[in-house]
């Protein structure tokens, strides 16, 4: 069984930060996604990664498949960026995203 | 392309109804996912179909709950005989192929906030 975990709970940071969120599991797994969820609650999806790492803007997502450990990073925050960051592997079976509980960032300006 | 279509985004029912949940996947995908997401909690898978078939149920409840994706029309996940603990927010979510292969192309929907009184 593949466990999720995430780390910090609870992010609070002033704009222009640096972020830093994250996520180690149990089991090896081939791929990691990390998750944006807004306030409003809709959920999409920022990385699916299998290697080394990604970036998308201000956002940079790096993986350690023999450390089994994910990190997300927020470059110059903003409050647009106050979310709820989950990141999530899949089963064993492989037919399905296991979650961790999720970081809520908040940024203030 | 309209992204993966829920509804009804809010649904209130009485405890003893039965509360339906709709979920068209995005054009071109064939594989999707329901999860729930109780108050304060994490997003936690529930089902996984393809067309006509359940490939993966280990996330639902035993009794009460279940779900279709038939050949036509959407997947529709069903609650009977509903009770307060099954508040919550149900996300479905598609993708063309499984979550576990190569690319980013897990898509969600808004999801349907249940409240049961």
């Amino acid at each position: 069984k593949n466990e999720v975990e995430q780390s910090p709970q609870n992010l609070t940071a002033q704009e222009g930060e640096f972020i830093t969120i994250n996520c180690s599991y149990s089991v090896g797994i081939s791929a990691l996604h990390w998750l944006q969820q807004h306030p409003g609650g809709g959920i999409v999806s920022l990385f699916m990664l299998s290697s080394g790492k990604k970036k998308h803007g201000r956002l940079i997502a790096t993986i350690n498949i023999q450390e089994k450990h994910s990190s997300l990073h927020i470059t110059a925050s903003h409050p647009r960026d106050s979310a709820v960051y989950i990141c999530a592997g899949p089963n064993q079976a492989g037919t399905a995203l296991i979650f961790g509980k999720g970081t809520t960032l908040s940024v203030s300006s | 392309n309209a992204g993966v279509m829920q509804n009804p985004r809010h649904l209130v029912r009485r405890r003893g109804q039965e509360a339906r949940l709709r979920c068209s996947p995005m054009k071109g995908h064939s594989h999707v996912y329901w999860y729930r997401q109780l108050p304060e909690e994490g997003l936690k898978f529930m089902v996984y179909l393809q067309k006509e078939n359940i490939i993966d149920e280990s996330g639902m409840p035993k009794e009460r709950f279940s779900a279709e994706f038939p050949k036509e029309g959407p997947s529709i996940l069903r609650i009977q005989q509903v009770v307060r603990g099954d508040s919550a927010a149900y996300f479905c979510a598609s993708s063309p192929i499984l979550p576990s292969a190569g690319a980013n192309v897990l898509t969600f929907g808004a999801g349907s906030r249940l409240t049961v009184l």
